[in-house]
């Protein structure tokens, strides 16, 4: 099983400013890397697919960069409703999709 | 538009089984597959299976094999998850997930999950 860590995490940013989220894969993903966006009692909404190509409807201000078992998620300019659980998940190994623990980002 | 609609929350004793369903609209449901994933309280997501909703072909976690069921009704565009022998541990929420496919660009296949229900609370207590 590919395990998936994320870090920090919790993350306190205030308004305005930048976020920049981590996930690690213990094994090569090559760039088959999600991100989920989260919110309480809200099921997980895509945000990038391939490492680093917006889903449908993503503002520009969500960006995904990485390759391989290193990769990063940054939202530029956070806005109110940034502020959520955010996910990463692998789907190089289907079906055996694996995500990692999130990473609260809360406002600072 | 695409939708994903499971579902209501459930209370069921140990040993029990559940059954959730996922019922789709705004695309044609047998050319996608659907996942479940679920969430147990301050866990990770966890990805417990697949159809094929076209030809019902399954693949299921290793951790739950011989205790979960996903089928799928065409005519009604749902798919279901059953689990059974239900213990404490498997209270979470519940998702079906639908499978999205895409070619990188070796030209490689891959798939990952585009739209997700809502949810489906399942609570085991005795």
């Amino acid at each position: 099983e590919i395990v998936m860590t994320q870090s920090p995490a919790t993350l306190s940013v205030s308004p305005g400013e930048r976020a920049t989220l981590s996930c690690r894969a213990s094994q090569s993903v090559s760039s088959n890397l999600a991100w989920y966006q989260q919110k309480p009692g809200q099921a997980p909404r895509l945000l990038i697919y391939g490492a680093s190509t917006r889903a449908t409807g993503i503002p520009a201000r969500f960006s995904g960069s990485g390759s391989g078992t290193e990769f990063t998620l940054t939202i530029s300019s956070l806005q109110s409703e940034d502020f959520a659980v955010y996910y990463c998940q692998q789907y190089n190994n289907w079906p055996l999709y694996t995500f990692g623990q999130g990473t609260k980002l809360e406002i600072k | 538009q695409v939708q994903l609609v499971q579902s209501g929350a459930e209370v069921k004793k140990p040993g029990a089984s559940v059954k959730v369903s996922c019922k789709a609209s705004g695309y044609t449901f047998t050319s996608y597959a659907m996942h479940w994933v679920r969430q147990a309280p301050g866990q990770r997501l966890e990805w417990m299976g697949w159809i094929n909703a076209g030809n019902g072909n399954t693949k299921y976690s290793q951790k739950f094999q011989g205790r979960v069921t996903i089928t799928r009704d065409t005519s009604a565009s749902t798919a279901y998850m059953e689990l059974s022998s239900l213990r404490s541990e498997d209270t979470a929420v519940y998702y079906c997930a639908r499978e999205m496919g895409y070619y990188d660009s070796s030209g490689f296949l891959y798939y990952y999950m585009d739209v997700w229900g809502k949810g489906t609370t399942v609570t085991v207590s005795s």
